[in-house]
């Protein structure tokens, strides 16, 4: 298994203004994903994070709104730019273990941002 | 691409009721398959996994479910709810040739009435 940690776990961000959120994996990992779950609705896959090298972005996200960072096997950044009240939302962070059970992928608490 | 459709958005129960929340994906590989859980104001839990083996496949807190390939199905199951039960769940299937990408369903919301 494998625990994730975001931080922040909550925030109220300014209009216009720019969030960063960390992730924290307990053990190496092999993918990193980012997820965006909006009120009321289910998960919706941002992003690949790939270490040492650009995300791969699904359809309907872009670097220059959502731009993530892999430096290494267990840490990863997703910067959400120039907010606007439609990014509300949580942000999971999730990931998957170089060891243990198979392909189970495992979420962080999430990062709840609220943009006013 | 793959992709999942849970049919039930809002189920509502009584305690010691039966639950089965349905669970269809689209996809022709093979697939891995998932049931999450998210209780009020925290975080997502998984339930339970398929993978291979034996295709009824039982999780945490007294959930099973059933994967039927001819139907491209991963239905979740509960022959006793509780109270606590009261949460969103969450269907999402993965696989290999995707990336092992997670594709969620749009989750069902059950509430049980004690």
């Amino acid at each position: 298994s494998a625990v994730i940690s975001q931080k922040p776990s909550r925030d109220i961000c300014q209009r216009g203004t720019s969030l960063t959120i960390q992730c924290q994996v307990d053990s190496q990992v092999t993918m990193m994903f980012w997820y965006r779950q909006q009120p009321g609705q289910s998960l919706t896959l941002i992003a690949t994070a790939n270490q040492g090298s650009e995300a791969t972005y699904e359809s309907g996200f872009v670097i220059d709104k959502f731009p993530i960072s892999r430096p290494n096997l267990t840490f990863s950044t997703l910067t959400v730019s120039n907010m606007s009240p439609e990014d509300s939302s949580i942000y999971l962070c999730s990931a998957l273990p170089m060891a243990g059970d198979g392909n189970t992928i495992y979420f962080g608490e999430g990062s709840w941002l609220t943009v006013v | 691409a793959q992709s999942v459709s849970q049919h039930n958005h809002h189920v509502i129960l009584s305690e010691a009721a039966s639950l089965e929340l349905g669970c269809n994906y689209s996809y022709g590989g093979t697939v891995n398959l998932f049931w999450y859980v998210q209780y009020p104001g925290q975080h997502l839990q998984l339930l339970l996994k398929y993978f291979s083996g034996d295709p009824l496949v039982k999780g945490i807190k007294g959930f099973e479910a059933e994967f039927i390939k001819s139907k491209f199905s991963f239905n979740l199951r509960k022959p006793s709810v509780q109270w606590s039960d009261t949460a969103e769940y969450f269907c999402a299937v993965a696989s290999k040739a995707a990336g092992n990408k997670l594709t969620f369903g749009g989750g069902t919301r059950v509430l049980v009435k004690p």
